[in-house]
């Protein structure tokens, strides 16, 4: 399977904990985004990576967030001292031109 | 700043039926529309999109949506659904003088097929 991978699917944190995931893209596919995506919502953007430059993140993306793109193939996304505000699937999709390919989410629970 | 609005949060229809989702959208400046699609516990799949040319476009699974610009619409449709089906459909945009392509969605509708 060539899709985008997401890792892990599911994440039970303490608040305050921090937590990392990992988002494997279609190899070809030159940007790379993450949206969250809160319970009956639509996604919201966070921030976006062409190849391994970050070119654009959201005020969504509070100083606790922070996401990276080592060598332009794929990202991780850590937040810091994690809230219970910051339960939400956590998407990740990659692109070339107008294509986006969604992954299966990371679904993180704070307790 | 553009916005999305799905005017119907779900939608139950009998098997076989026709249905309409309806999307609305606000923007300054010209847009490319889209429709996802989104099964329990899974990611986003494309139906299908508009760039340009052709109002009515064609998607996967038998769906289609015609873009109106006067109306600010972009309605999906389907003549026949089936119990497959069932699933959060989601209507997005993303603004042409936007180098990222970055997706601006609605919040989602459910539809629910039943037998």
């Amino acid at each position: 399977d060539t899709g985008v991978s997401q890792d892990p699917r599911h994440k039970i944190t303490k608040r305050g904990q921090n937590v990392t995931f990992r988002c494997d893209p279609i190899s070809e596919h030159n940007r790379l985004y993450w949206y969250r995506q809160t319970l009956g919502q639509g996604p919201e953007f966070l921030t976006y990576f062409q190849n391994e430059a970050q070119l654009e993140k959201s005020r969504l993306l509070s100083d606790r967030f922070s996401a990276e793109r080592p060598k332009g193939s794929f990202s991780t996304l850590e937040i810091q001292r994690t809230e219970q505000g910051d339960s939400a699937m956590y998407l990740c999709a990659s692109s070339f031109g107008f294509g986006y390919t969604f992954g299966s989410g990371t679904r993180l629970t704070v307790v | 700043a553009q916005s999305v609005t799905q005017l119907d949060s779900q939608v139950p229809v009998f098997e076989e039926a026709p249905v309409e989702l309806r999307c609305n959208y606000s923007s300054s400046v010209s847009v490319y529309l889209f429709w996802y699609v989104q099964y329990p516990n899974q990611g986003l799949q494309l139906l299908l999109k508009y760039l340009s040319g052709s109002t009515l476009v064609k998607g996967i699974n038998g769906f289609e949506a015609e873009f109106n610009k006067s109306q600010t619409s972009f309605h999906l449709r389907k003549p026949s659904v089936h119990i497959s089906d069932t699933a959060e459909y989601f209507c997005a945009v993303s603004e042409r003088n936007n180098a990222g392509n970055m997706l601006t969605f609605g919040g989602g509708t459910r539809l629910m097929v039943k037998p």
